[in-house]
């Protein structure tokens, strides 16, 4: 596709449940990027993958929170055991090289998660 | 804590006039600096970045860094209705791999016709 695609557009799940959140970069992406927006506030970055490998995971709130990328490409964002606080605009963004200097990142239209 | 603070608004300004939005940061290491332009319910977009002190233009908009203030703004000359969306700020201080952004609160500008 010609940009990044995330799946699915919304998402409402029940407190406790789980919830997989999907990302597609721009195909040849190297850098991935998870924020998370909650209403009126700016994005809040999650975790990076360069590759395969999660290289900064130091903004996911806690344990229930986890991503993979298994093949460097496709991107999916975990989280168990869902609250109500957990509720947001979970966004994607990628790269080609990593890093944004000198290099824009393209956001993804995000996936809204409403827990009730 | 790394902070970047911007007035949350609404700016208002008329159609044709300029908007001057502003933003500071906490973090001397500071490196890069990104304007992304937030239309509601659609993803952020970027307008502009700059990295040295000073000014950078690109069309209607110029960007200016003061790095020892820790300021930086985006100037948007004869603003038009289009132009009304939340304008982010975002910071990049450099020294970790990824090179993520710590985004302000973003301000919501208002052109009005």
């Amino acid at each position: 596709g010609a940009g990044v695609s995330q799946t699915p557009s919304n998402k409402v799940t029940e407190k406790g449940k789980y919830v997989e959140l999907r990302c597609d970069p721009i195909s040849g992406h190297t850098a991935l990027y998870w924020y998370r927006q909650s209403l009126g506030q700016g994005p809040e970055f999650l975790i990076y993958f360069q590759g395969t490998g999660a290289a900064d995971d130091s903004g996911l709130p806690n344990d229930r929170f986890f991503a993979v990328r298994p093949e460097g490409s496709v991107s999916t964002l975990k989280i168990q055991r869902t609250e109500r606080g957990d509720s947001a605009v979970y966004l994607c963004a990628s790269s080609p090289h990593g890093g944004f200097l000198n290099t824009e990142a393209f956001f993804g239209q995000g996936t809204r998660l409403t827990v009730v | 804590q790394k902070e970047v603070e911007q007035n949350s608004g609404p700016l208002s300004v008329p159609e044709g006039a300029i908007a001057s939005l502003n933003c500071t940061y906490s973090d001397r290491g500071s490196q890069s600096f990104f304007w992304y332009r937030q239309y509601s319910g659609k993803s952020p977009e970027l307008i502009m970045f700059i990295y040295s002190n000073g000014d950078k233009e690109d069309g209607r908009f110029t960007a200016q860094l003061n790095k020892a203030s820790q300021y930086v703004s985006l100037l948007i000359r004869d603003s038009q209705p289009s132009d009304s969306a939340t304008y982010l700020c975002a910071v990049n201080n450099g020294d970790n791999a990824g090179n993520m952004l710590t985004f302000g609160g973003g301000t919501r500008l208002m052109v009005k016709p």
